[in-house]
This record gives structure tokens, C-alpha cells and sequence, in this order.
């Protein structure tokens, strides 16, 4: 199965910040990376697809670059609301499974 | 209001049988591509299981080929996970998601239910 690594496991930063986590495939991927935001007790969010198509009703701070193996997710302005759970996943498996990064989990500092 | 809520969850032995079921709402139901993915706790996700729109592919994670089943009733509006031989390790707040594109298998997940809870405990 492929496998996604993310960096870092978890991070500090102050509304504001612009924020930026990294997934690694262990092999490539071409674009079927998909980026979900979950907060303590409910469930991921889709934020982002095709590695850089905005979900509707997503805010445009958020946004995906990268193919192949190397994938980024920035939020260029942190806002309160932005303190979460983040996990990549691929969907370029076929058959599956489709797996999910580790998490980065992104803290208030 | 597009929405999935899943149903079944409980406390079972080693060995025992469950299914779980999904409600889905506020959209074409066999027009989508189904998932269950779950999350133990404190953990990170993993997806369980697929099946294609029309319920004519399924697919599985190693965890759990042969001991889990995946179906639909699109009559129902009704996605269902039948679990049997079930592990302490199969322990995870259930969640079944519908996939983004319309009559698509390879898409990424853009509707989640709230999750049910199965634990396995004697």
C-alpha cells in the first residue's frame, strides 16, 4: 500500500501565521491527494481535492500545491477556527486502499 | 440538507457480529460512490471499505477482507457494513463518506457522517 507521510506531527502558531504542512507519497500519485480538516469530536472536513481544487465553501487562506510524491497545504492567514486536526490522503491506488497521512495537528502557540 | 447518518454502533465480544447502517439524504444516493472509514480513538483515519454506485464493486482493506461487508440498498437511500469476526483492534468510531464526483469510483470524500462507535470488549 502506498504511504503517506506528513510533517510535522504537530505545530505551533498564532493567528496570523501562515501556516504550511507537507505530504510525502511513497510512490507518486500524479494529483489524487486530498486534504481534510477534522476538529475534536466531529467529523474531517474536505478542504481540498485534485491536490489544489478548493471544496466549495472552503476560504480561499486555504490552499493545495504539488504532484507526484510532494504535496503541500498552506493556510496563509490562521485564524482562530483554523486550530485542528489536518490529514492528506491519497486516492490514486487502484484497487484501493486509499490511505490517510499520520496528522498534523496545529496548535495555538 | 445533504447529510449521512450512520446507526449500529454498541458494545460487542470478541467473535460477535454487527452491522452498521447509513442514512443518506438531500441527494441522488445511486449516482455516488459510498466509503466507511474509521478512526480508533486518539488515533488517526483509515479507510475501511468502497462500493462503486450501482453496488457492483466493492473493495477492502487488508484489516478487514474477509471478515467485513460492504453493501447498499439504493431503493433505501441505504449504505450498510456488515462486521463479523470482530477483534479488539476493530475497535473505532465508524464513519461512512460519499464520494465528491457523480458516477465516479476515484474521488476523494466530500460528505461525512457524525460517526458510531463500535467497541469490542468482553
Amino acid at each position: 500500500a502506498i504511504r503517506m507521510t506528513q510533517s510535522p506531527s504537530s505545530l505551533s502558531a498564532s493567528t496570523g501565521d501562515r501556516v504550511t504542512i507537507t505530504c510525502r507519497a511513497s510512490q507518486g500519485i500524479s494529483s489524487y491527494l486530498a486534504w481534510y480538516q477534522q476538529k475534536p469530536g466531529k467529523a474531517p472536513k474536505l478542504l481540498i481535492y485534485a491536490a489544489s481544487t478548493l471544496q466549495s465553501g472552503v476560504p480561499s487562506r486555504f490552499s493545495g500545491s504539488g504532484s507526484g510524491t510532494d504535496f503541500t497545504l498552506t493556510i496563509s492567514c490562521l485564524q482562530s477556527e483554523d486550530f485542528a486536526t489536518y490529514y492528506c490522503q491519497q486516492y490514486y491506488s487502484y484497487p484501493p486502499p486509499w490511505t490517510f497521512g499520520q496528522g498534523t495537528k496545529v496548535e495555538i502557540k | 440538507e445533504v447529510q449521512l447518518v450512520e446507526s449500529g454502533g454498541v458494545v460487542v465480544q470478541p467473535g460477535g457480529s454487527l452491522r452498521l447502517s447509513c442514512a443518506a439524504s438531500g441527494f441522488t444516493f445511486d449516482d455516488y460512490a459510498m466509503h466507511w472509514v474509521r478512526q480508533a480513538p486518539g488515533k488517526g483515519l483509515e479507510w475501511v471499505s468502497l462500493i462503486s454506485w450501482d453496488g457492483g464493486s466493492t473493495y477492502y482493506a487488508d484489516s478487514v477482507k474477509g471478515r467485513f461487508t460492504i453493501s447498499r440498498d439504493n431503493s433505501k437511500n441505504s449504505l450498510y457494513l456488515q462486521m463479523n469476526s470482530l477483534r479488539a483492534e476493530d475497535t473505532a468510531l465508524y464513519y461512512c463518506a460519499k464520494g465528491v464526483r457523480e458516477m465516479a469510483t476515484i474521488t476523494a470524500f466530500d460528505i461525512w457522517g457524525q460517526g458510531t462507535m463500535v467497541t469490542v470488549s468482553s
